[in-house]
Parts: structure tokens; C-alpha cells; sequence
């Protein structure tokens, strides 16, 4: 299984201001053939379902502010949301579909300095 | 608007059996991959199970052990999850999700129902 760490597990940032959070792959997830990344993240807030920012490593979801995005490629990816609003506190979890089991990160907690 | 409502979820006993069902709308279900996925409380993800549109391909979670079976009726618009045998550890809610599409991540996600396996 390809197992997917997070780093920090929780960040503190202050209103206005850019969280970084990465996430790397114990195997490259980049698929030659298409030269995809099989990376998505996913925002989760207090009793709610995860919901999808990413995929591809930097294809924001419909309706997904352009503060987020992600980038990397092979095994280190980062999502990065500027200027940070209220309503961006949530634990944030990257996950692979390059194979099965798709596997998740064990999230990162963001909340407001 | 696309919709995933989860039921079926409950307390059952360590070895017991329940059967989640997945009711969706405001898309065509046959169109989609589908999957399950589970969050253990105050814990992380994990990916189930998922299946093909006309549910000719499912793939599971090794650690599951057989115990768990995926299926899906497109003329009831509706996924299912049978689970079998269940344990402590299978204590989670679970989600169904609707796929991008096969190798995809899960764009849209129901509420979510609570299996909790205790004596």
C-alpha cells in the first residue's frame, strides 16, 4: 500500500496570511503514460463530510476559491491556501488514487492564529 | 443538486452483521463509479471499497478480509455495503461517495451513518 505521511499534523496562521501544508507518498504517483499526479486533497470541518479541493495535484474542484492550490509532482505535494479566511479552519487530508487501496494522509488541523 | 443519503447504520454486537445503503439523486447513478469510505472517530480516512458503474468491477481494502461486500442497484439508485463479522475496529462512520470517475477521488459525499460494534 502506498502510504501517505502529512506534514505539520496542526498549524496555526494568522488571518490574511499563507498555510502550507505538505504531503508525500511513500511511492511516486505520477503516471508517465498521462503525466497525472493521482493526488487529491480535502477539506474536513467539524461534523461534515470531507469535501474535495484538488485533484491532479492542482485541479481546483468546481466552486473552490483560488486561494487553494496545490502543487508538486511524484512523491511531495503542498497545499498552499493564501490569505487566510475564518472559514478555512478544518483538518485537510491528501489522498492517492494511483492505486488501490487509495490511501490517505492522517490530516493536518489548521486553525487561526 | 446531487444528493447521498446514508442508512442502515446502528450498535451492533462483535461478530454481527449490518447492511448500509446509499440513496442518491440529482444524477445519473449508472454513470458513476462509487464508493465507501470510513472515519473512526476523532480519527483519519480510510478508503473501503469501490465499484464500477454497472458493478461488473469492485476492489476492496485488503485489510477487510472478505468480511465486506460492496454492491449497488442502478434501478433503485441506490449503493450498498454488507459487512460481515464485524469487529471493534470497524467502529467508524461511513461514507459513500460519488467518483470522478474510475482512479478518481470522491467529488461528492453523504452525511455519513455511524456503525458502532460493542457487547
Amino acid at each position: 500500500d502506498i502510504v501517505m505521511t502529512q506534514s505539520p499534523d496542526s498549524l496555526a496562521v494568522s488571518l490574511g496570511e499563507r498555510a502550507t501544508i505538505n504531503c508525500k507518498s511513500s511511492r511516486s504517483v505520477l503516471y508517465s503514460s498521462s503525466s497525472k499526479n493521482y493526488l487529491a486533497w480535502y477539506q474536513q470541518k467539524p461534523g461534515l463530510p470531507p469535501k474535495l479541493l484538488i485533484y491532479w495535484a492542482f485541479t481546483r474542484d468546481s466552486g473552490v476559491p483560488d486561494r487553494f492550490s496545490g502543487s508538486g509532482s511524484g512523491t511531495d505535494f503542498t497545499l498552499t491556501i493564501d490569505s487566510l479566511q475564518a472559514e478555512d479552519v478544518a483538518v485537510y487530508f491528501c489522498q492517492q488514487y494511483y492505486s488501490t487501496p487509495y490511501t490517505f494522509g492522517q490530516g493536518t488541523r489548521l486553525e487561526i492564529k | 443538486e446531487v444528493q447521498l443519503v446514508e442508512s442502515g447504520g446502528g450498535l451492533v454486537q462483535p461478530g454481527g452483521s449490518l447492511r448500509l445503503s446509499c440513496a442518491v439523486s440529482g444524477f445519473t447513478f449508472s454513470n458513476y463509479w462509487m464508493s465507501w469510505v470510513r472515519q473512526s472517530p476523532g480519527k483519519g480516512l480510510e478508503w473501503v471499497a469501490n465499484i464500477k458503474q454497472d458493478g461488473t468491477e469492485k476492489y476492496y481494502v485488503d485489510s477487510l478480509m472478505g468480511r465486506f461486500t460492496i454492491s449497488r442497484d442502478n434501478t433503485e439508485n441506490s449503493l450498498y455495503l454488507q459487512m460481515n463479522s464485524l469487529r471493534a475496529e470497524d467502529t467508524a462512520v461511513y461514507y459513500c461517495a460519488r467518483d470522478l470517475g474510475k482512479w478518481e477521488p470522491h467529488q461528492h459525499w453523504g452525511q455519513g451513518t455511524l456503525v458502532t460494534v460493542s457487547s
